[in-house]
């Protein structure tokens, strides 16, 4: 079954420490990308991947950090979490950026 | 910047068609896409359409595309409770890459 899967579901933490989002795929997608879901604001894209070791800045890339060392895997890394970065969060792959096809469930975060 | 704009909330009546309107101002957009959001999921893409089409119909879902006017519409026939969900609309330009800018989304409540 194609699926994109997100760790941890929900997380709540303090300002400062670090944390990290997993994203991996089983699709063999090249693209990736990670979205930000606020209230009010629909979504916006934080990062996207064209391939293995190589991303690039979305809309709102401020505060974070992503890797991509392997095709399946997409970590979001906050170094120093803070409040504003309380959001739903989705990772998305697809086979082109032209058409993103498939979404992780999300993973709740809240930055106290 | 881009901007894509939807109304908030839709009411309709299971059985009846339900139309979901959406308005975006960049007049090079080349994709533009309708994604559904049940609570405590991701999106999921229903349908996208190109820009140079003026409709496209799949089973219940017909989207169409007013270029002149930049306004895009998702109608859905014989609405049942189970289409009772958040629905995006979304466009992306062909560039350099195709960050996509989606609305704020529409919630769709299907009543009996």
């Amino acid at each position: 079954e194609a699926q994109v899967t997100q760790n941890p579901r929900y997380l709540i933490t303090v300002t400062g420490k670090k944390l990290t989002v997993t994203c991996s795929q089983n699709m063999n997608h090249e693209y990736m990308s990670w979205y930000r879901q606020d209230p009010g604001l629909g979504l916006r894209q934080i990062y996207y991947s064209m391939n293995v070791e190589v991303t690039d800045k979305g809309d709102v890339p401020e505060g974070y950090k992503v890797s991509r060392k392997e095709k399946r895997n997409f970590p979001l890394i906050l170094e120093s979490p803070s409040p504003n970065q309380t959001s739903l969060y989705f990772c998305a792959s697809s086979l082109s950026d032209r058409l993103i096809q498939h979404f992780g469930d999300g993973t709740r975060l809240s930055i106290l | 910047g881009e901007d894509v704009e939807q109304s908030l909330f839709l009411s309709v009546r299971e059985g009846d068609s339900s139309v979901i309107n959406c308005t975006y101002t960049d007049s090079s957009s080349t994709y533009l896409y309708w994604y559904k959001q049940e609570p405590g999921a991701g999106l999921q893409l229903l349908t996208y359409i190109f820009s140079n089409m003026d409709m496209k119909q799949d089973q219940r879902l017909t989207v169409l595309l007013n270029k002149k006017d930049k306004h895009l519409s998702l109608r859905i026939a014989d609405t049942q409770t189970g289409d009772s969900a958040i629905y995006f609309c979304a466009e992306s330009t062909a560039g350099g890459s195709y960050i996509p800018t989606f609305g704020r989304g529409t919630s769709l409540i299907v009543h009996p």
